[in-house]
């Protein structure tokens, strides 16, 4: 199976700060990687796929790279309306797996 | 607009088998090049893969879940169904289910609200 290990678990970051979370794969996933949002009592919102794919209507200061085993989601300038948990998820083999999610908190 | 809705009990007793379904409107669940699929969240945890099924017919399941998890499809009522067996206060959860498509890199696009299950005497 492959593991995928997300850091941080958390951050807290001020209103127009560039962010970013890394997403490690245990082994090489190509591109098969997405990016989800999640706020409180809500399902996920898929943010980005295959990487760096921006999903339709997600502002542009979202941004992915990555490929093979190390993957980071960037907010250029961070919103309070960013204020929610985030999750990678490979897609590259069963079993899929997400990682441990990061917290992210406005200051 | 594919819309996703899980039902089925919210309180399900220790032991016992876990029995949701999600109703698909929008789209048919027998569409080429789509996975079913579910996922789960503890409480305040973070999120599972449960397993998902194909429109083929082929279903894959987390080899931590496998031995108690049945995902099925009912074409006829454009449903698709969990069954989790054997159930324990660690099987309380929010219960969603999605839809992967080839044409979002293979990722959940589509999501319903979510079930909340509650295993407790």
């Amino acid at each position: 199976d492959i593991q995928m290990t997300q850091s941080p678990s958390s951050v807290s970051a001020s209103v127009g700060d560039r962010v970013t979370i890394t997403c490690r794969a245990s082994q090489d996933i190509s591109s098969w990687l997405a990016w989800y949002q999640q706020k409180p009592g809500k399902a996920p919102d898929l943010l980005i796929s295959a990487a760096s794919s921006l999903q339709s209507g997600v502002p542009s200061r979202f941004s992915g790279s990555g490929s093979g085993t190390e993957f980071t989601l960037t907010i250029s300038s961070l919103q309070v309306e960013d204020s929610a948990t985030y999750y990678c998820l490979q897609v590259k083999s069963h079993p899929l797996t997400f990682g441990g999610g990061t917290k992210m908190e406005i200051k | 607009q594919l819309q996703l809705h899980e039902s089925g009990p919210g309180l399900v007793k220790p032991s016992e088998t876990l029995s949701l379904t999600c109703s698909v409107s929008g789209g048919s669940i027998s569409s080429k090049n789509y996975y079913w699929g579910w996922i789960r969240q503890s409480p305040g945890k973070g999120l599972e893969w449960i397993g998902n099924i194909l429109y083929s017919g082929s279903v894959y399941y987390n080899p931590s879940l496998k031995s108690r998890v049945t995902i099925s499809a009912d074409t006829s009522k454009n449903q698709f169904s969990l069954r989790l067996s054997s159930v324990t206060a660690a099987d309380t959860a929010v219960y969603y289910c999605a839809r992967r498509s080839d044409g979002s890199g293979w990722s959940y696009v589509n999501w319903g609200q979510g079930t909340l299950v509650t295993v407790s005497s």
